[in-house]
């Protein structure tokens, strides 16, 4: 069974930082492209990034480009988003899913952390 | 303002059918990229709901059903019931924007 979680939210002031954490298990991770999707409180969903299964190509989204970083760890089966500079527009419940190939659709997601950006 | 065009709220009685629609443009349905579709129960991830805009992952029932045409597509739930009221959202690409696109959401209410 394919697991996602999430990890690494919480209460972080304007400007700051944080780091999110998606361990995956249950299937071949390093053959997967993985993504960030987010959601703001009581709004839709909204695409943040991607990563290909090696590593490689990543994408971003224009609204976190420069910003935030996306990256992974296939020896620990682990999703990583550096987030830096943050705003309170960045106030968002953030999912990793998985996806079959980039731009492909998300067939797995996790249950999402919660990161508030507030003074 | 979601790139994909969704109705912000829909409803209907138990056994009734219901559809909802996504709208896009040449960017990204129009451009022949695949339409997704997702179901999002009250305080709960995502779950796939249609991929490729027709399929069903295994488990979904078959009340649910996807179709695309031109810059549009459509998500039908027949035989609604009580366990259907939640958020949908449709997904696609975007190659203006070069990203994976969401509606804007839809919220079902089964009276």
């Amino acid at each position: 069974e394919v697991q996602l979680v999430e990890s690494g939210g919480g209460l972080v002031q304007p400007g700051g930082s944080l780091r999110l954490s998606c361990a995956a298990s249950g299937f071949s991770f390093g053959n997967y492209v993985m993504s960030w999707v987010r959601q703001a409180p009581g709004k839709g969903l909204e695409w943040v990034s991607a990563i290909s299964g090696g590593g490689g190509p990543t994408y971003y989204a224009d609204s976190v480009k420069g910003r935030f970083t996306i990256s992974r760890d296939n020896s620990k089966n682990t999703l990583f988003l550096q987030m830096n500079t943050l705003s309170a527009e960045d106030t968002a419940v953030y999912f990793c899913a998985k996806l079959l190939f980039v731009w492909s659709f998300f067939d797995n997601w996790g249950q999402g952390t919660l990161v508030t950006v507030s003074s | 303002q979601s790139v994909l065009t969704q109705p912000s709220s829909v409803s209907g009685a138990p056994g009734q059918r219901v559809t909802i629609s996504c709208t896009g443009s040449r960017s990204n349905i129009g451009a022949g990229y695949d339409v997704h579709w997702y179901q999002q129960l009250p305080r709960t991830a995502p779950k796939l709901l249609i991929f490729g805009n027709t399929n069903r992952p295994s488990g979904v029932p078959d009340r649910f059903s996807g179709s695309k045409s031109g810059t549009s597509a459509s998500l039908a739930i027949t035989g609604l019931q009580a366990e259907d009221e939640a958020d949908y959202y449709c997904q696609s690409y975007d190659s203006s924007l070069s990203g994976s696109v969401f509606g804007g959401g839809t919220k079902l209410t089964v009276l």
